[in-house]
C-alpha cells in the first residue's frame, strides 16, 4: 500500500509569488492533516479535512493560505503571495475515518522563500 | 490547552549508550501519546503510541511508558545505534477535537560509533 506522497519535496521561490504543494493520502483514508515545522521549532497544526469538508482551519496562519481537497482525494496548498516568514517544512497526514488517531506522515515539502 | 514540551538537543552518544529523551504534556482531556522519528531526508514515521495512562509503548528497543501523575512520556533505549541518528518528536493526539496533534519541537539524535 501506498504512503502519504507530497510534491514537490523542496521548492525555492521568492517573495511575492505563488507555491502550490500537493498531498496525496493513503487511499481511502478520510483524514487529511496539514502541519507546519518552523526553522528548527515545533511542528505546527495547519488545518484537517475530513473528505472534501475543512473540520478545522484554526492554524491556518492568514488568508494567504487556501487549501483544498478536491473530491476528497488529494489535498492542495497553496501561498499567495509568499512572505519570508513562510519558509519551512509543510507535512502532509492521513488517518481512517474516526477513531484512527495514528496519522500516517508524508516526507514534506521544503519551502524557502527568498 | 495542549502543548508538548521535550528536552532540547541535540544529544550525542556513543554506540551502546543509554538513551532517554523527555517528554512532558499538558492537556484537556485524556489524549494519546506518540514519539514520531525523522531520519535524515525522510518523513515522519510512527515509533510508538500509547493510549491510556500506564501503557507502555514499545517498537524497535524503544519504549515509552504513559505517566498521567507526572504528565509524562519519556523515550528510552537500552543501547542504541548508529542508525538510530535522527530527530525525534513527541506529540499527542487531542480526542476532544478530531485527534489533532500536538508536537513538541524535537529533539536531534546523533549517535557516534
Amino acid at each position: 500500500e501506498a504512503g502519504v506522497t507530497q510534491f514537490p519535496s523542496h521548492s525555492v521561490i521568492e517573495k511575492g509569488q505563488t507555491v502550490t504543494l500537493r498531498c496525496d493520502p493513503i487511499s481511502g483514508h478520510d483524514n487529511l492533516y496539514w502541519y507546519r515545522r518552523v526553522m528548527g521549532k515545533e511542528i505546527k497544526f495547519l488545518l484537517h479535512f475530513v473528505k472534501e469538508s475543512k473540520q478545522d482551519e484554526s492554524g491556518m496562519p492568514n488568508n494567504r493560505f487556501l487549501a483544498e481537497r478536491t473530491g476528497g482525494t488529494y489535498s492542495t496548498l497553496k501561498v499567495q503571495p509568499a512572505e519570508l516568514e513562510d519558509s519551512g517544512v509543510y507535512f502532509c497526514a492521513s488517518s481512517q475515518e474516526l477513531g484512527g488517531e495514528t496519522q500516517y506522515f508524508g516526507p514534506g515539502t521544503r519551502l524557502l522563500v527568498l | 490547552g495542549n502543548s508538548v514540551t521535550q528536552m532540547e538537543g541535540p544529544v550525542t552518544l556513543s554506540e551502546e549508550a543509554f538513551l532517554t529523551i523527555n517528554c512532558t504534556y499538558t492537556a484537556t482531556g485524556y489524549p494519546s501519546l506518540f514519539w514520531y522519528v525523522q531520519y535524515p531526508g525522510e518523513g515522519l514515521q510512527l515509533l510508538l503510541k500509547a493510549t491510556k495512562a500506564d501503557d507502555k509503548g514499545s517498537n524497535k528497543g524503544f519504549e515509552a511508558t504513559y505517566r498521567k501523575e507526572t504528565t509524562s512520556f519519556h523515550l528510552e533505549k537500552g543501547s542504541v545505534q548508529v542508525s538510530d541518528s535522527a530527530v525525534y518528536f513527541c506529540a499527542l493526539s487531542d480526542r476532544l477535537n478530531f485527534n489533532k496533534f500536538y508536537f513538541g519541537s524535537g529533539t536531534k539524535l546523533n549517535v557516534k560509533p
